[in-house]
């Protein structure tokens, strides 16, 4: 079965620098999450689209800003990019309805290192 | 406000012993979900279950299997007879109900290590 797609897996970048992450959401699936995992920590939940539209936000900085695309794709762009950012970056899709509704599934993560 | 506590930072276990780890959650909402995820050493997120706060039904799944408790707010693991390939980062979520956008709020995690 199709899973949730991200790319890159690995980006290196320096300071200041801008990033884009992708992500390609399961067949089907309306909705998808943007979490931020650092070095030990539990995933934080960054923002979400539900049918290509922004449908809540948490804690992300000013300097991320994300979309869903028609194909219903969606980027993570970062700007400015700061040591702190350095983390796993995931991405997950799921149904707003029927049986399997609310199942977010994972992608394998983006891991961002920032110099 | 929503919290995931799991109390047990590392658990250590040798092969074949069987090993409960610890979720307690805490929520306003009537209407919630409760999830298991694993994450290997590679660094994915698995899902393993969903359960809803209607269904207080335990579940069994293989060598998994998990305990609802609404009356304490917990919904705990056990994985009966370990093997190396569970160990693992494992985190409980609570999401929330989805016309308030559906996110998951994670513990900490419990990091689970099977020893041969």
């Amino acid at each position: 079965a199709a899973g949730v797609i991200q790319s890159p897996r690995h980006l290196i970048k320096e300071k200041r620098e801008t990033a884009t992450l992708k992500c390609y959401p399961i067949p089907r699936h309306d909705t998808v999450y943007w979490y931020q995992q650092g070095p030990g920590q539990d995933p934080q939940f960054l923002i979400s689209f539900y049918e290509k539209m922004q449908s809540d936000k948490g804690s992300i900085p000013d300097r991320f800003s994300a979309q869903q695309f028609s194909d219903y794709h969606s980027e993570l762009n970062m700007s400015s990019l700061e040591l702190g950012d350095s983390a796993l970056y995931f991405c997950a899709s799921s149904l707003a309805t029927g049986t399997a509704k609310n199942i977010q599934y994972f992608g394998a993560g983006t891991r961002l290192s920032v110099l | 406000a929503q919290k995931v506590t799991q109390a047990q930072t590392e658990i250590s276990v040798v092969e074949k012993e069987d090993v409960t780890l610890d979720c307690v959650y805490e929520t306003r909402d009537t209407t919630y979900y409760l999830f298991w995820y694993k994450q290997p050493p590679s660094g994915e997120l698995v899902f393993l279950i969903r359960r809803n706060s209607f269904d207080e039904q335990n579940e069994i799944s293989g060598r998994y299997s998990w305990n609802f408790q609404k009356s304490t707010s917990s919904f705990n693991f056990t994985i009966t007879a370990s093997q190396v390939v569970d160990s693992a980062v494992y985190f409980c979520a609570l999401s929330e109900p989805y016309n308030q956008g559906g996110k998951l709020i994670f513990g900490q995690g419990t990091e689970l290590s099977v020893k041969p």
